[in-house]
């Protein structure tokens, strides 16, 4: 089974609007990452963030951490059209392999 | 663009056939993971290979196998296909630091389709 669970499985907002995507895993981590995908095609990396830490901010991304709820949460604000896309988060424990889990889809509407 | 390249985009096979896929790492990462993506699924991890050796496998049979060559880049070989083999296949290269802390860039996919 997959750490990694999003939340919703599917949203849908207007251009302008913020969108928030949860992620939540079982086991201890040393790092999540978000990624996102566009139309089955290759991964892109947003954002890392450490296990030590408890927010991270990149351009309109904003990723936080909880680590005693074994969660974590995806901010984009002032959504665009072309943010419509897959968005995942992945688990790393230590290197050995990224766990995935199955995404949030996201539709911006113009 | 990630600088992480895979061959062929799209290949169509039959179930019992054997197929070869093959990732060219980016510059200067020694790590090379494989994942499996079946559609409207999260990617699922099969197996990672550091420095030309097996580093960590997930739970796929035997009959996926692969290589990683001096060059760092690397094939994922499947045997005797499964219609459950369809799927979007993923390499992503890395380079493994002492913290343990890297990214992962991913390349654009390879396409199977089993018939």
């Amino acid at each position: 089974s997959q750490q990694g669970e999003e939340d919703p499985q599917a949203l849908s907002i207007q251009e302008g609007e913020n969108a928030t995507m949860n992620c939540s895993y079982k086991t201890s981590i040393n790092n999540l990452q978000w990624y996102r995908q566009n139309s089955g095609r290759g991964l892109v990396h947003l954002i890392l963030i450490r296990s030590n830490e408890r927010e991270k901010h990149s351009g309109r991304l904003r990723v936080t951490l909880d680590t005693s709820k074994k969660s974590s949460s995806l901010l984009i604000t002032a959504s665009r059209a072309a943010d419509t896309a897959s968005y995942f988060c992945a688990t790393d424990n230590y290197g050995q392999n990224f766990v995935f889990g199955p995404g949030t889809r996201l539709s911006v509407l113009p | 663009e990630t600088g992480v390249t895979q061959s062929p985009t799209h290949l169509i096979k039959t179930r019992g056939q054997q197929v070869t896929l093959r990732c060219s790492s980016q510059s200067g990462h020694n790590t090379v993971s494989w994942y499996q993506q079946a559609l409207g699924q999260g990617p699922q991890f099969i197996f990672q290979y550091y420095r030309e050796e097996e580093n960590g496998r997930g739970n796929f049979p035997p009959r996926f196998s692969g290589l990683q060559f001096p060059n760092y880049s690397s094939e994922l070989n499947v045997n005797a296909l499964e219609l459950d083999d369809s799927a979007l296949y993923l390499c992503a290269s890395s380079r493994i630091e002492r913290t343990g802390f890297y990214e992962q860039f991913f390349g654009p996919g390879t396409r199977l389709t089993v018939l």
